[in-house]
């Protein structure tokens, strides 16, 4: 079974651009996931995805936005870069109890934003 | 205010020898935990997890414990090798807030030789 798989896995964007990173989950997956880590603050909870519908968001300026589609792939988007968007942006998916799942979240390798 | 980076706290251990790498969770209402390992340039990789309702679980080489009296858990890994080094990190959530974890600051792991 294929894992989570995100791309790009590297970028390099300039301050003021905008990104759009994407997620493809484990087959079957309905939850999608976001997380920011960085050396600084560690990892940080974005949004929660199932079913299109977001479900969860953290305390993120609203630059950070995501989406997902009906297949459960999902995309991030951060516009008006700034230089502290620079970060590891980490996608789980999860089967949920409800789909007889246990919660836990499964990681893709992440992409790593670079703002200059 | 001024982010301040964050202290890795870290372990060296031998080869062959026991770890044990504890977090304190913030939240008593957290009923579901996980631990993670991260190794450099990879994402988390699930290692085990334990429900609020147990106080032990074990898996291959590893056992995790759950004290909700103090808030803490403990990740015990038996007979480390080099493989193991890596970064730890225990996450917790709450039921109500569905896929919402809380991740902890992370331990580096060291294995020597």
């Amino acid at each position: 079974k294929a894992g989570v798989t995100q791309t790009p896995r590297y970028l390099i964007k300039t301050r003021g651009q905008q990104v759009t990173l994407s997620c493809s989950p484990i087959s079957g997956h309905r939850s999608v996931s976001w997380y920011q880590q960085t050396p600084g603050q560690g990892l940080q909870f974005l949004f929660e995805y199932f079913s299109e519908t977001q479900r969860n968001k953290g305390n993120f300026p609203g630059r950070f936005s995501g989406r997902q589609f009906s297949n459960s792939r999902s995309e991030m988007n951060v516009s008006t870069l700034e230089l502290g968007d620079s970060a590891l942006y980490l996608c789980a998916s999860s089967l949920t109890l409800g789909q007889g799942g246990s919660g836990e979240l499964f990681f893709g390798e992440g992409s790593r934003l670079t703002v200059l | 205010g001024e982010s301040v980076g964050l202290h890795l706290p870290t372990l060296s251990v031998q080869e062959g020898d026991n770890s044990i790498i504890n977090c304190a969770y913030s939240n008593s209402a957290s009923d579901y935990f996980i631990w993670y390992k991260q190794e450099s340039g990879k994402g988390p990789q699930f290692i085990i997890d334990i429900r609020s309702n147990m106080d032990k679980r074990q898996g291959q080489r590893v056992t995790v414990l759950l004290n909700k009296t103090v808030k803490h858990l403990s990740l015990q890994i038996a007979a480390t090798q080099p493989g193991d080094s890596a970064v730890y990190f225990c996450a917790e959530n709450i039921g109500w807030l569905r896929n919402q974890f809380y991740f902890g600051t992370g331990t580096s792991l060291t294995v020597i030789p």
